[in-house]
């Protein structure tokens, strides 16, 4: 399996613009998660998906942020308009509940800068 | 408020000596903890993981220890090498296959 995909690696973009984000998850992995890394705090959750389904999306930072999940292989995270201090790493990763517990798989991530 | 707390950003060991890296949590109903690692550029990998009814959790040079009662868990790495050089994130969830709640991270140099 190739692991979780996401896409752009990269992206610079200018204040004010639309910014869509975009994740692959694992083939039969039915949670799927977004997170944002920033230096000050960390590896931080925005939302989760189960079985397609948002579960909770309490750690959006604002109205700004929006994210979909349209089928089970494809997930985007919409920032409009994007703002400087949305500056980040985010990561996506799924899991398969195989048990009670499981570890997620996390992407490669995209590095956002927002200028 | 941070639930899960690694109060050392960066730790240097020397190659083929013990590393320990520390985590605390405070939210009692975690029972499932795990060890990420980040390589720069990468997104971070699962490396062990400890369930809360253990203490001890072995996987080659890699060891958790969790102590419930102090709500503190650690990890060590014996024999350091220095591709163990990396970021290692500290995460918790409980029943019902939560999500994860991680770290800061704490930044991992071994010096050959």
């Amino acid at each position: 399996d190739a692991g979780v995909i996401q896409s752009p690696r990269h992206e610079v973009t200018e204040m004010g613009q639309e910014v869509t984000l975009r994740c692959k998850p694992i083939s039969g992995h039915n949670s799927l998660f977004w997170y944002r890394q920033t230096m000050m705090r960390g590896l931080e959750l925005l939302i989760y998906f189960n079985n397609n389904v948002p579960i909770d999306d309490s750690g959006m930072p604002e109205d700004r942020f929006s994210a979909k999940m349209p089928n089970a292989s494809f997930s985007t995270l919409k920032i409009q308009p994007s703002e400087p201090r949305d500056s980040a790493v985010y990561f996506c990763a799924s899991s398969f509940p195989k048990t009670l517990n499981t570890e997620a798989f996390f992407g490669q991530g995209t590095r956002l800068t927002v200028v | 408020d941070q639930q899960v707390k690694q109060n050392s950003p960066s730790l240097s060991v020397q190659e083929g000596r013990i590393s320990i890296l520390n985590c605390d949590y405070t939210n009692s109903m975690f029972d499932y903890f795990l060890w990420y690692k980040k390589y720069p550029a990468e997104g971070p990998t699962f490396l062990i993981s400890i369930s809360s009814i253990k203490d001890k959790n072995e996987d080659g040079r890699f060891t958790v220890f969790l102590n419930k009662s102090a709500k503190h868990l650690s990890l060590h790495i014996v024999p350091s090498q220095p591709g163990d050089s990396a970021v290692y994130f500290c995460a918790a969830s409980y029943s019902g296959n939560t999500p994860l709640v991680f770290g800061k991270g704490t930044r991992l140099s071994v010096i050959a």
